[in-house]
């Protein structure tokens, strides 16, 4: 079965610059997530996007910015990046309208800011 | 705001072992909750998902439950394996598009 993909998979920039992360939910899902999570702790939450409209914000800085496009792929923008953005990035697929809500996530893409 | 906390955040048991992870939420207003699987530098994996209607989910091993009044989910993993070590995370969804998840219980099996 078609799963959440992510790319890329590694990715190694240099403070200040920008990254751009892909996300390809599971066919059909209608709603993603993004999520950041630290070395040792726990994913929070950055943004969710819901039949390509933004429908919630957690703790994503104004640095970054994500869009959902009309094939339902969504890409999270990172500008002027930092030491301390380095993590994984992981995407998370669902289907909200009539589905259980259960969330499926990709594997994330692993950035490292020098 | 809900708030989920996992207990205990470590745990080590022997091979074999029957052992309980436990979850605690603070807004009973949920609409599911979610226990997820984390290797290493992985992606997280689910592993039972609980709808606010359900009491309880079983796969294989595995076994959760869910008391909204209270507040608790608990992940029931029996005749634990050595490759059952990794990360378990729980999460609650309560509606916006937002799924709040606990720090997560990392488990060891000893062969």
């Amino acid at each position: 079965a078609a799963g959440v993909i992510q790319s890329p998979r590694h990715l190694i920039k240099e403070k200040r610059e920008t990254a751009t992360l892909k996300c390809y939910p599971i066919p059909r899902h209608d709603t993603v997530y993004w999520y950041q999570q630290g070395p040792g702790q726990d994913p929070q939450f950055l943004i969710s996007f819901y039949e390509k409209m933004q429908s919630d914000k957690g703790s994503i800085p104004d640095r970054f910015s994500a869009q959902q496009f009309s094939d339902y792929h969504s890409e999270l923008n990172m500008s002027s990046l930092e030491l301390g953005d380095s993590a994984l990035y992981f995407c998370a697929s669902s289907l909200a309208g009539g589905g259980t809500g259960e969330l499926f996530f990709g594997e994330g893409s692993r950035l490292t800011v020098l | 705001k809900q708030e989920v906390t996992q207990i205990p955040a470590a745990l080590s048991v022997p091979e074999g072992e029957n052992l309980v992870l436990n979850c605690s939420f603070t807004d009973s207003a949920i609409y599911n909750l979610q226990w997820f699987r984390q290797d290493p530098g992985k992606g997280l994996t689910s592993l039972l998902l609980i709808q606010s209607s359900q009491r309880e989910q079983t796969s294989g091993r595995l076994n959760a439950s869910l008391d909204k009044s209270s507040g608790r989910s608990t992940l029931y993993i029996a005749a634990s394996q050595p490759g059952d070590s990794a990360t378990y995370l729980c999460a609650a969804y309560t509606g916006g598009f937002k799924t709040i998840f606990g720090a997560g219980t990392r488990l060891f099996v000893k062969a």
